[in-house]
């Protein structure tokens, strides 16, 4: 057990819909990141938090947004999904944002959009 | 830019055999390595990482890796593969402004009896 607590744990949704997932990090974590991984693009780095404040966007895409909030815990709002949206979406903690840091993985969440 | 490149997304060896999956790495600078392991339906779980303290690097279940800077690489390696070894490999650079993992496109290690 990493310690990252993602819900839920499976999502089953229809094309257009919104979903939000959720993450509580590690104790004392400070740092959140968001990953997300599908057969054809791999694991793919979203966005990263620290602290409440958004810190480095990878690729993620207008129609997906996130935040931190004041207790760290940080949410992924996805909209407008479309079938391609289908994959696992990790969430990531760690201390702090040093080179060299153990990032933390949950177990992600699975998302299918039909 | 840091990138990472494994060799091979999928390799076999038998029960007892040496594990060696390959990772090179681009960068300008040293990084800071990683590898993690994902089981099926399960998430990443840290086996070593390189921060430039030592070139050996002892991982968890028996797994290490060498920072070779010469060859740009970090492969793992395994003397003895087991069974409960099968799983997807993925190395990792820490790169960007906050850090984030860069990740390669994985390895798939199925270990035959």
């Amino acid at each position: 057990d990493s310690g990252v607590t993602q819900t839920p744990k499976h999502l089953i949704t229809a094309t257009g819909q919104r979903v939000t997932l959720r993450c509580s990090p590690r104790s004392g974590d400070l740092s959140v990141y968001w990953y997300q991984q599908s057969l054809d693009q791999g694991l793919q780095f979203l966005i990263q938090y620290y602290n409440g404040e958004e810190r480095a966007k990878g690729n993620i895409l207008e129609r997906f947004s996130a935040q931190q909030f004041p207790d760290l815990h940080s949410e992924l709002n996805l909209s407008s999904l479309e079938l391609g949206d289908s994959a696992l979406y990790f969430c990531a903690s760690s201390v702090s944002e040093s080179s060299g840091n153990t990032i933390y993985f949950g177990e992600g969440s699975w998302l299918t959009v039909v | 830019a840091q990138s990472v490149t494994q060799l091979g997304s999928h390799v076999s060896v038998s029960e007892g055999a040496l594990v060696l999956l390959r990772c090179n790495y681009s960068s300008s600078v040293p990084p800071y390595l990683f590898w993690y392991v994902q089981y099926p339906n399960q998430g990443l779980q840290l086996l070593l990482k390189y921060t430039s303290a030592a070139t050996l690097v002892k991982g968890i279940n028996g797994f290490e890796a060498e920072f070779k800077k010469s060859e740009t690489s970090f492969h793992l390696t395994k003397p003895s593969a087991h069974m409960s070894d099968a799983a997807e490999y993925f190395c990792a650079v820490s790169k960007g402004s906050a850090r984030q993992l860069t990740f390669g496109s994985g390895t798939q290690l199925t270990v035959l009896p």
